[in-house]
């Protein structure tokens, strides 16, 4: 059974204060890691998707990473507005996704 | 409109009632599915369908949950004689293709709250 496990459960930083999300995951075999933002209230929005060890991609203050075992998302001199919830999911059908349970990460001025 | 709408946004239901949630996708998008989730947690698949067909029903916690979706557009998810534990927000995401290598989009979602 795929597993899906976001560390930590919540992060606090500082403005400017870089970081990283992590997912580990367990799965029979891989079609897709991604990942979400969620603010408040709304559904997940699109960040990105991973195939395969090693890849990486980046999207403004964000990059995103894989290995065989996990997934990191790296945040660069995070802004308040980066406060929302992160969410990792993995396929190995090609279409559902297992999510975990998302990293809270609050930003302060 | 340009996104995933869903309908209601927030739903209180009494325990034993029916209810039925609608999902109008992005046009055109051929992959649509229906998640659950709990306060604290991420969300957990619940129905795959491609076009019209359920392709997968996996997810669906017990027989009273069933959706349907039989023009390949407009899609619903109804839950008969519902229980407190089907509390959740309730998520719709279309895709453009049948796979999940392209982006899948999500509505704001439809909070039951059943009392």
């Amino acid at each position: 059974e795929d597993q899906v496990t976001q560390s930590p459960e919540a992060l606090r930083l500082q403005e400017g204060e870089s970081s990283s999300l992590n997912c580990s995951y367990t799965v029979s075999g891989l079609r897709g890691l991604f990942w979400y933002r969620q603010d408040p209230g709304k559904g997940p929005e699109f960040l990105f998707t991973l195939y395969s060890a090693g890849e990486e991609k980046e999207k403004e203050r964000l990059k995103a990473t894989l290995t065989k075992k996990e997934s990191f998302l790296h945040i660069t001199a995070p802004k308040p507005e980066d406060s929302a919830t992160y969410l990792c999911a993995v396929s190995d059908s090609g279409y559902a996704l297992n999510f975990g349970k998302g990293t809270s990460l609050l930003v302060t001025p | 409109g340009a996104g995933v709408s869903q309908s209601p946004r927030y739903k209180v239901a009494k325990r034993g009632q029916d209810v039925a949630l609608r999902c109008d996708p992005i046009s055109g998008h051929v992959s649509l599915f229906w998640y659950q989730q709990a306060l604290g947690q991420g969300p957990e698949f619940l129905t795959y369908f491609q076009n019209e067909a359920q392709l997968d029903k996996s997810g669906l916690p017990s027989d009273r949950f069933f959706a349907e979706r039989p023009e390949g557009s407009v899609s619903t998810l109804k839950i008969q004689r519902t229980q407190q534990e089907d509390s959740a927000v309730y998520l719709c995401a279309s895709s453009l293709e049948a796979v999940m290598n392209t982006e899948a989009f999500f509505g704001q979602g439809t909070r039951l709250t059943v009392v």
